[in-house]
């Protein structure tokens, strides 16, 4: 059964540094999303992404993110100088429409010290 | 505004008898919504979707129903066991791009 992958599942940095989160969107998904979940919160949208464009972002989502699709297969998130407040669990999802399930990772849980 | 939001926190329940999950939201305009469980340390898993079309929906031992009229959701496990021990979540889903809206989550305990 395909599933969206994410790398790494743990990353530890230093405030002020920059860090990348990684995803593998399903194959044939064309619809990207990122999320996130601060513990013991529910999960917040910060970002959608269609046909190498964002598509709509959430007031999280400020100057300091950005996403990218490097490549076919890889979709990225990038923080440029990361916040002790930025520390969460990162999910990445993907779908087939932008009214269609969203098929999530099992999450990047990043730590700023 | 955006909101949706679960009555329970915690819900337990005795293996084999029937969970019930709930949740309400204020969009009317929304017309997707989707059921996720969420085990410790783990992303969301897709259970089940309905559409604002729809008032019940039907997966294998899972159902949802959509009360338009009170603005209600609620998900129904058919004779609960252990491994549905979790956090469900409902998820409003904003047209606009795909966006998800999701509720804070009810955390399932099935007691043997």
């Amino acid at each position: 059964e395909p599933e969206v992958t994410q790398t790494p599942s743990h990353q530890v940095t230093q405030m002020g540094q920059e860090v990348i989160l990684r995803c593998v969107p399903i194959s044939n998904h064309l619809y990207f999303y990122w999320y996130r979940q601060i513990l013991g919160q529910k999960v917040e949208f910060l970002v959608s992404f269609y046909n190498n464009e964002i598509s709509e972002k959430s007031e999280i989502f400020d100057d300091q993110f950005s996403v990218e699709r490097p490549d076919g297969s890889n979709f990225t998130l990038k923080i440029r100088s990361t916040k002790l407040e930025d520390s969460a669990m990162y999910f990445c999802a993907s779908s087939e429409s932008p009214s269609g399930a969203q098929y999530f990772g099992p999450g990047t849980r990043l730590l700023v010290l | 505004g955006e909101s949706v939001g679960l009555h329970l926190p915690t819900l337990s329940v005795q293996e084999g008898d029937n969970s019930i999950i709930n949740c309400a939201y204020s969009n009317s305009a929304s017309d997707y919504f989707i059921w996720y469980k969420q085990e410790s340390g783990k992303g969301p898993q897709f259970i089940i979707d309905i559409r604002s079309n729809m008032d019940k929906r039907q997966g294998q031992r899972v159902t949802v129903l959509l009360n338009k009229t009170v603005k209600h959701l609620s998900l129904q496990i058919a004779a609960t066991q252990p491994g549905d021990s979790a956090v469900y979540f409902c998820a409003e889903n904003m047209r606009q791009g795909g966006k998800l809206i999701f509720g804070q989550g009810t955390e399932l305990s099935v007691k043997p």
